[in-house]
């Protein structure tokens, strides 16, 4: 079974662009949380979707976005870029919320 | 979710028994003990989990105290394939969600 797949693998964007990043979850998993790593804060997550809804979210501001489609893969979205944005963002999926998670290798975002 | 404490670094021969403490004292009872590791930039790899029984899979041995307030991740034979961040993480299953608040974690370092 294919694991979690996330694109692109590496970005470099400037400040003040938007940049989208994408999310495949394994085959038959509805959830998928993302998270932002960075070397100051650590792991921190973001938000949380299950069947297309936004189920929970962590203390990010509202430049920070995301959606899930009905075959459950899923998009974050980060307008309006700052310097601080730079970061490995995972993307995880799991069957249930009992179940334990299945991380992706990540997406390393540099903002310039 | 329970805070959990664990310490910042540890070292273990290669071959030996790795033996990972972790604290959480304010476990409430609905409370799951997660252990997660993230070899360098890779995404974490789940590794086993518990309520409190002592659990047992192909990776490892948690063991958990009688009063919960502390457990043990075991990695009974540890390669250099081992050496990794491990994370140990208390989350409510009955919440709903699957977020997952990581700490600091432990860096563990297998020397040959």
């Amino acid at each position: 079974k294919a694991g979690v797949t996330q694109t692109p693998r590496y970005l470099i964007k400037t400040r003040g662009q938007q940049v989208t990043l994408s999310c495949s979850p394994i085959s038959g998993h509805r959830s998928v949380s993302w998270y932002q790593q960075t070397p100051g804060q650590g792991l921190q997550f973001l938000f949380e979707y299950f069947s297309e809804t936004q189920r929970n979210k962590g203390n990010f501001p509202g430049r920070f976005s995301g959606r899930q489609f009905s075959n459950s893969r899923s998009e974050m979205n980060v307008s309006t870029l700052e310097l601080g944005d730079s970061a490995l963002y995972l993307c995880a999926s799991s069957w249930a919320v009992y179940n334990e998670q299945f991380f992706g290798p990540g997406t390393r975002l540099t903002v310039l | 979710d329970a805070k959990t404490t664990q310490p910042p670094s540890m070292d273990c021969a290669e071959g030996r028994a790795a033996n990972l403490p972790c604290n959480h004292s304010t476990i409430s009872g609905n409370e799951y003990v997660y252990w997660y590791r993230q070899i360098h930039s890779q995404g974490p790899q789940y590794i086993i989990h518990g309520l409190k029984n002592n659990e047992t899979n192909e990776m490892a041995s948690l063991i958990i105290t009688e009063d919960r307030k502390s457990s043990t991740l075991i990695l009974p034979h540890a390669t250099l394939r081992d050496t990794a961040v491990y994370y140990c993480i208390a989350k409510d299953n009955n919440q709903g969600a699957q977020k997952l608040v990581f700490g600091q974690g432990t860096r563990l370092t297998i020397n040959p």
